[in-house]
């Protein structure tokens, strides 16, 4: 059983550049997260899904978006990328049953340059 | 909005002395209060929630909603507990987590 899979594991933009971080879970959570995390800081909600087709923002939007077109995936896109997006992202699911965990992916570091 | 607090950046304490990590919390609910884990080259991962009132590796931590508090604690330090400790809140009928900065515990041996 993977969980929650995210990749690049690492990856180095050059400002304006675009890319997109994957994120894929098998535990058929409708629950899905983009958290951010930068030095010294706690995680900051960026974008969230509850569901297929159902996306909402976050605490820090600005700069991303995101897509559900399935329950397992949720990519998170980055369109001119600045120096300021350069962070640790965790993507993360979370089931609806009554413990509702919340389980993450392994992080992928992404610096802009 | 609700929002978390973690005083304590950084933690450094002896093995076998007790540890404690703070963490208050402002939120005007009902809140689901939870202590996530991030050991070294690993993923975060829930360590215990407060409806579960539940000791996982030693560690226990009680709401105290007059105090807004949720610390963590350990009577005896081991040094596999050297991780990162983050604090974090669910707001009543919510799913997505609000964190707290974290604080990093160094266990000396």
């Amino acid at each position: 059983n993977a969980g929650v899979t995210q990749t690049p594991k690492f990856r180095i933009l050059k400002i304006g550049q675009s890319m997109t971080l994957q994120c894929t879970q098998d535990m058929n959570h409708n629950y899905m997260y983009w958290y951010r995390q930068d030095p010294g800081m706690g995680l900051k909600l960026i974008y969230y899904s509850v569901g297929a087709g159902i996306t909402d923002k976050g605490e820090v939007p600005n700069g991303y978006n995101v897509s559900r077109s399935t329950t397992e995936d949720f990519p998170l896109r980055l369109e001119l990328a600045a120096p300021s997006q350069t962070s640790v992202y965790f993507c993360a699911s979370s089931s609806t049953d009554f413990l509702n965990t919340i389980y993450f992916g392994e992080g992928s570091w992404l610096t802009v340059v | 909005a609700q929002r978390v607090t973690q005083p304590e950046k950084l933690l450094s304490v002896f093995k076998g002395a007790p540890v404690e990590l703070k963490c208050n919390y402002s939120y005007s609910g009902s809140p689901e209060l939870f202590w996530y884990v991030q050991y070294s080259r690993q993923r975060l991962q829930l360590l215990l929630r407060h409806i579960s009132r539940e000791s996982i590796k030693g560690f226990t931590a009680d709401l105290n909603k007059g105090e807004t508090s949720f610390h963590l604690k350990k009577p005896f330090a081991q040094e596999e507990d050297s991780a990162m400790y983050y604090c974090a809140l669910r707001e009543q009928g919510a799913q997505k987590l609000v964190f707290g900065q974290g604080t990093r515990l160094t266990i000396n041996p």
